[in-house]
């Protein structure tokens, strides 16, 4: 079957780093995509890696090891605008997004 | 990046009627655009997948005839809740990629919270 494994719940506190991970196992995979979702509003993009390795975006990082099934998103200087969710969704071989419950961050002063 | 709008942002509506909720792909045109259903704290769960000038596909579990989708254009896809009851209240979310893009970004729609009453 399909799955995804994210922590439900993390806390971390404003300027700091925190590290979300991620494993899945899909039927096929086709990259993986990593969404952020505040309360009450809909998913917006934050990355999608198809290769092993890190992909850097401005305070956002990605990392991503297939063999594992594997990945990581990777927030720094932390703001309280980044209390939200974060769902990890591999893409599986008909291309279809499969979603997980997400991880809630909560960044305390 | 691509806009994909959706309306209304919420709609509160007596059990036993319909509502319709509208999802736009403002600047690009979807051949295909995807409807999903969250209730709180689970996850996204795909509804079906709208095809322009064709049937939708169903997920599993999903009744075809009490969520009608009709995608007349490449812009418009519509989801409508037939008779709808209390336990059809959620949060309704569309979501379409530009065309050629398989494995690109999912656009994803503002969101209509759907309480029935």
């Amino acid at each position: 079957g399909q799955n995804i494994d994210q922590p439900t719940e993390m806390t971390a506190t404003e300027g700091a780093i925190v590290q979300i991970n991620c494993t899945y196992q899909t039927s096929g995979f086709n990259g993986l995509f990593w969404y952020q979702q505040h309360a009450g509003e809909a998913p917006t993009f934050l990355s999608y890696n198809v290769l092993d390795g890190l992909e850097e975006k401005g305070r956002f990082s990605s990392f991503l090891s297939r063999s594992k099934g594997y990945s990581y998103l990777l927030l720094k200087e932390l703001q309280m605008k980044d209390s939200a969710s974060y769902l990890c969704a591999p893409m599986d071989s008909n291309y279809q997004l499969i979603w997980g419950a997400g991880t809630k961050l909560i960044i305390k002063p | 990046g691509a806009v994909v709008s959706q309306h209304p942002s919420w709609v509160i509506c007596k059990s036993g009627t319909s509502v319709k909720i509208e999802c736009r792909s403002l600047d690009f045109q979807a051949t295909t655009m995807f409807w999903y259903r969250q209730f709180p704290k689970q996850s996204l769960m795909l509804m079906a997948t709208s095809n322009e000038g064709s049937k939708a596909t169903y997920e599993q579990g999903v009744e075809k005839d009490k969520f009608l989708i009709n995608h007349a254009s490449l812009t418009l896809s519509t989801l409508t809740v037939t008779s709808a009851h209390p336990e059809d209240s959620s949060f309704y979310i569309c979501s379409a990629r530009p065309p050629g893009t398989d494995t690109g970004e999912l656009f994803f729609g503002e969101g209509s919270r759907l309480t029935v009453l």
